[in-house]
């Protein structure tokens, strides 16, 4: 049975730091690309980062580009984003997200969790 | 970036009747390897999003075939042959060819 479980989520200050974990199990995390796609209220979908399966190649939205930072801990089926200089506009609930790629073709967002919140405000 | 279009935005539907959905990129989708890098997605109501569709026509697992997917290079067609109660919620198309974008979402609701 698959399980994607975000967690780490809060209220936090503006300029202030927070760090979301992804633990996964139920596939195999290590073959897989993994996402962060985060929602703020009442809107829709925004994709936020990728890690590809290995950790190599890591790409970014420019909202967030140089203030987040994706990993992974293929030891321990974990994703993570660090998450530095927040803004009030990066409230949302954030989504850990698993895609199988063969080759170079993508398969889909395969697997989701629920989601954790992240409020930014002072 | 690619920027996503949805149409319409809102849709009521009766059950048991079809119902269409369309996407549109602003720069074709259709990667040199021959697929089209173009996913349909559900937000039901409260929960997560769940993929429907991948590479334009591909039903994921456990999709119910009353969807379909299909497409050009820059326009994208999600299809329910008969919409259910179940299928109430907020679509999307995603294009993953450059830089991930989403559409900005066709909400579904029962007539």
């Amino acid at each position: 049975q698959v399980r994607v479980v975000e967690s780490g989520g809060g209220v936090v200050q503006p300029g202030r730091s927070l760090r979301l974990s992804c633990a996964a199990s139920g596939f195999s995390f290590s073959t897989y690309a993994m996402h962060w796609v985060r929602q703020a209220p009442g809107k829709g979908l925004e994709w936020v980062s990728l890690i590809s399966f290995d950790g190599t190649n890591k790409y970014y939205n420019d909202a967030v580009k140089g203030r987040f930072t994706i990993s992974r801990d293929n030891s321990r089926n974990t994703l993570y984003l660090q998450m530095n200089s927040l803004r009030t506009e990066d409230t949302a609930v954030y989504y850990c997200v698993g895609q199988e790629v063969f080759g170079v073709v993508p398969m889909g967002f395969d697997f989701w969790g629920q989601g954790t919140l992240v409020t930014v405000s002072s | 970036d690619i920027v996503m279009t949805q149409s319409p935005l809102s849709l009521p539907v009766t059950p048991g009747e079809p119902a269409s959905i369309s996407c549109r990129s602003s720069q074709s989708l259709l990667h040199s390897n021959g697929y089209k890098y173009l996913d349909w997605y559900l937000q039901k109501p409260g929960q997560s999003p769940q993929l429907l569709i991948y590479l334009g026509s591909n039903r994921a697992a456990g999709v119910p075939d009353r969807f379909s997917g299909s497409g050009s290079g820059t326009d994208f067609t999600l299809k329910i042959s008969r919409v259910e109660a179940e299928d109430v919620g907020v679509y999307y198309c995603m294009q993953t060819l450059s830089r991930i974008t989403f559409g900005p979402g066709t909400k579904v609701d029962i007539k």
